[in-house]
């Protein structure tokens, strides 16, 4: 079945460094791709989305490209701040829309 | 507008026991969908209502069960708990009547289960 996997975290940053959380995923067809962002106690957040090969999803400062070849959909930020630190799951939607499949997760602590 | 409602916040229960957790989507909303989020596996698909009608499963047993009522409320109740039932349990609600599409769903805050 369809299926992400994300890099182990946490990621431990300082304040303004660059951020690359990785994210691939098997899939059958070409499903759409989402980064979902959860803050400390609260639910899950759309971040950005890419729909297509070669699209590429933004929000906030945060960007991912749709690769097909690779398979991947990594998230990338330039400079990142400490309020950025929460969990973060890349997912993608299976054929038909059934459902979302999620990754495990990534946490990102952010210190000043 | 108000958001996606979950209750209650925490719960500890004992193995063995069985619990209900409730949904209230955004208004107007009539697809509730129900995950499952644990450390290791991340979150699992457990089942999509929409007008009352069961939509979508995932791979979880019948112990796992949900309902949706006539206001679009949703419910899951989970029976004869098991230790590794201990997770936060989220409820999405998704906007429209088609499939919950990542953009157009909306998630709740959760309730969090702990079983000793």
């Amino acid at each position: 079945g369809d299926s992400v996997t994300q890099m182990e975290g946490p990621v431990t940053l300082s304040e303004e460094a660059f951020l690359t959380i990785n994210c691939t995923y098997t899939a059958t067809g070409y499903p759409s791709l989402f980064w979902y962002v959860q803050y400390p106690g609260e639910g899950l957040q759309l971040l950005l989305k890419a729909t297509k090969a070669d699209d590429k999803g933004s929000n906030k400062g945060f960007e991912a490209t749709y690769r097909k070849e690779t398979t991947s959909f990594h998230l990338e930020k330039g400079s990142v701040q400490v309020s950025d630190s929460a969990v973060y799951f890349c997912a993608l939607s299976d054929v038909g829309f059934q459902k979302l499949v999620f990754g495990t997760g990534t946490r990102l602590l952010v210190s000043p | 507008k108000a958001g996606v409602t979950q209750t209650p916040r925490y719960l500890i229960k004992t193995r063995g026991q069985q619990v209900t957790l409730s949904c209230s989507p955004i208004s107007g909303h009539r697809s509730v969908s129900w995950y499952q989020q644990t450390p290791g596996q991340g979150l699992q698909f457990l089942f999509e209502y929409f007008s009352e009608t069961q939509r979508n499963k995932g791979n979880f047993p019948g112990r796992f069960s949900g309902r949706q009522f006539s206001n679009s409320r949703s419910e899951m109740n989970v029976s004869t708990l098991e230790l590794g039932d201990s997770a936060l349990y989220l409820c999405a609600s998704n906007q429209g009547q088609g499939r919950p599409t990542g953009e157009k769903l909306f998630f709740g805050s959760g309730t969090q289960l702990s079983v000793l």
